[in-house]
């Protein structure tokens, strides 16, 4: 099956630097989707990125299928954006879909005022 | 974005008992939904997929009989732990696909067996 890797697997920083996470996944990809999961558990959705570039707020998301890989940019970090990022991939070429997601083993970001 | 609920958020149980979680797609329609489990400190891991209508396909190394998947309409799967051991404690998130593929998670639920 794919392989799903995630980099760093930690990331300390101080309120209002910037970081970049970054996805590698080894086969083409249908679907890609960044989450943050927060300290009760519950995941949300951050971006639904198969391919291209997104922007939502101080987050923003590339995805460059053809290399196989995802970048996630969060600027001007704060304390709430601390937890648990993943990038999670489907398997397959585009137009074909059975919806299984392959999780990384994530980022743990935390923020420091 | 679409919502998914589960009930309960946390059980605790006693060994050898069987307990049913519900997932709930409450402003979409989803014809596939998915089980995941996801212990301490680690990331998650598809258990299995959850058709409205069809038995559900579970990944390899999961015991279809222990974990039963019914998927009664297109808003409902439950996911039942039949005779629940210590080493099933573990939390369990369900997921269901909007459209296009975009999936949608479930607060989880986080199960303690005695």
């Amino acid at each position: 099956g794919i392989q799903v890797e995630q980099s760093p697997p930690d990331l300390i920083l101080q309120e209002g630097a910037n970081s970049t996470l970054r996805c590698n996944f080894s086969d083409s990809v249908n679907n890609l989707q960044w989450f943050h999961q927060n300290p009760w558990g519950q995941l949300i959705n951050l971006f639904y990125i198969p391919s291209g570039t997104k922007q939502n707020g101080r987050l923003s998301a590339t995805t460059v299928a053809t290399e196989r890989y995802s970048l996630l940019y969060i600027s001007s970090s704060q304390t709430t954006d601390s937890g648990v990022y993943f990038c999670a991939v489907e398997e397959g070429a585009p137009g074909t879909s059975y919806g299984k997601l392959t999780f990384g083993q994530g980022t743990i970001l935390t923020v420091h005022p | 974005g679409a919502v998914v609920s589960q009930h309960p958020s946390r059980v605790i149980c006693k060994s050898g008992t069987s307990v049913k979680i519900e997932c709930r797609s409450l402003d979409f329609q989803a014809t596939t939904m998915f089980w995941y489990r996801q212990f301490p400190k680690q990331s998650l891991m598809l258990m299995a997929t959850s058709n409205e209508g069809s038995k559900a396909t579970y990944e390899q190394g999961v015991e279809k009989d222990k974990f039963l998947i019914n998927h009664a309409s297109l808003t409902l799967s439950t996911l039942t732990v039949t005779s629940a051991h210590p080493e099933d404690s573990s939390f369990y998130i369900c997921s269901a696909s909007g459209d296009p593929n975009e999936q949608f998670f479930g607060p989880g639920t986080r199960l303690t067996v005695l």
